[in-house]
């Protein structure tokens, strides 16, 4: 499914350092979401974006933030603030939350503690 | 907010056996479910849907509101079956289940 693009494959952070994930859809899809999949806990909510300008936070949205200034694009910031980045950050997008539309993913991007 | 529960973290079966992974819902109405399946070194993806009423892959999952629950069900496993599997609501906010990883053994 090459309708989402995740970048970097692979991204390592400095302590104290904010780092930012790329998630660009060529779906138009109008809903985006980030998630954390950890090993054993599955996939965890952190934002989501069901409109260009608007977004919620998940179950897990302390130390990151996101923004949503262009339809096609969700980027997700990873700042220092989150004590425990190291994961592997999936990113999906909907035609429309809440309307009974699957949901396509990205390859993922792994975030390493250096 | 929906949220659906799946009580096995890890499920082995021999190839050949039938199998069943749980997925359990804790809101009322009608909702609307997905499986999504992640094969080794593969994007997520959906696998099916509660109102398709579909049969992908041999695997059919039925709705049971009496029980809330939505399993996936497979009669025959087959070694290139071996995934993670999430069960996911419709909604506003998508809250995937915990995910159970199934492996078929030869």
């Amino acid at each position: 499914d090459g309708g989402i693009t995740q970048s970097p494959k692979y991204l390592f952070r400095k302590e104290g350092q904010n780092v930012t994930l790329s998630c660009e859809q060529n779906l138009n899809h109008d809903a985006m979401y980030w998630y954390r999949q950890d090993p054993g806990q599955g996939l965890r909510l952190i934002y989501y974006s069901q409109i260009v300008n608007d977004f919620q936070k998940g179950d897990i949205a302390e130390g990151y933030s996101v923004s949503r200034e262009k339809k096609e694009s969700f980027p997700l910031t990873v700042t220092s603030a989150q004590k425990n980045p190291t994961a592997f950050y999936l990113c999906a997008s909907s035609s429309r939350s809440g309307t009974n539309q699957p949901q396509h993913f990205g390859d993922g991007t792994r975030l390493s503690i250096l | 907010a929906q949220r659906v529960t799946q009580p096995e973290k890890l499920l082995s079966v021999f190839k050949g056996a039938p199998v069943e992974l749980k997925c359990n819902y804790s809101y009322s109405g009608s909702p609307e479910l997905f499986w999504y399946v992640q094969y080794s070194r593969q994007r997520l993806q959906l696998l099916l849907r509660h109102i398709s009423r579909e049969s992908i892959k041999g695997f059919t999952a039925d709705l049971n509101k009496g029980e809330t629950s939505f399993h996936l069900k497979k009669p025959f496993a087959q070694e290139e079956d071996s995934a993670m599997y999430y069960c996911a609501p419709e909604g506003n906010m998508l809250t995937f289940g915990g995910g159970t990883r199934l492996m078929v053994k030869p």
